[in-house]
């Protein structure tokens, strides 16, 4: 299996663009997470989604923060404007209902994401 | 309070020696706790699980429970430099993983 896809793996943007983020679970994983790592804050968790539906954003850190995932196979998270204080490692994980509390979470190769 | 704690390190220890990561958690309802490893520009993977008080081993892996005090521990026996990471702690509250900052260890050789 191809493992969870991300994609950029690194952006450098100015502020007040919008980004993009996208990530490609492994396929028949119904769980997927979004989280941000900064070596202040750690790996935070954004948001989550189960059969590609939002469970909890309570992460999410405010308006300008949003994330999709039309289907199974597809998820993003955008950033419209960006910030300097963005500039973190969004990591796109996935899981599958069997395993998802026991720890297996499946994690891309993140993407830097700078914001000058 | 964040919800769980670690002291961020760096702990240096000797090749062939007892590493000893701690990590600490507010939420008393957690019921999972786990151990990431995460090399340098790299994504984390699960090393260890535990779920009831005591000791679990796993090769040179052993995790700690201890509820009542809300302490969870990871120690890795026979270090080697290749045991040189960071080792995020986490907690499961309702499918939500909840992780700590962090231990930076550096093995010596």
């Amino acid at each position: 299996d191809a493992g969870v896809i991300q994609s950029p793996r690194h952006e450098v943007t100015e502020m007040g663009q919008e980004v993009t983020l996208r990530c490609k679970p492994i396929s028949g994983h119904d769980y997927l997470f979004w989280y941000r790592q900064t070596m202040m804050r750690g790996l935070e968790l954004l948001i989550y989604f189960n059969n590609n539906v939002p469970i909890d954003d309570s992460g999410m850190p405010e308006d300008r923060f949003s994330a999709k995932m039309p289907n199974a196979s597809f998820s993003t998270l955008k950033i419209q404007p960006s910030e300097p204080r963005d500039s973190a490692v969004y990591f796109c994980a996935s899981s599958y209902s069997d395993r998802v509390n026991t720890g297996e979470l499946f994690f891309g190769e993140g993407s830097r994401l700078t914001v000058l | 309070q964040k919800e769980v704690e670690q002291n961020s390190g760096p702990l240096s220890v000797p090749e062939g020696a007892i590493a000893s990561l701690n990590c600490t958690y507010s939420d008393r309802v957690s019921q999972s706790f786990f151990w990431y490893r995460q090399y340098s520009g790299k994504s984390p993977e699960l090393i260890m699980s535990i779920y009831s008080n005591g000791d679990k081993e796993d090769g040179r892996f052993t995790a700690q429970l201890n509820k009542a005090s809300q302490y969870v521990s990871l120690l890795i026996r026979d270090s080697q430099p290749s045991d040189s990471a960071t080792y995020l702690c986490a907690v499961n509250v309702a499918y939500k993983y909840i992780f700590g900052t962090g231990t930076r260890l550096k093995v010596l050789a």
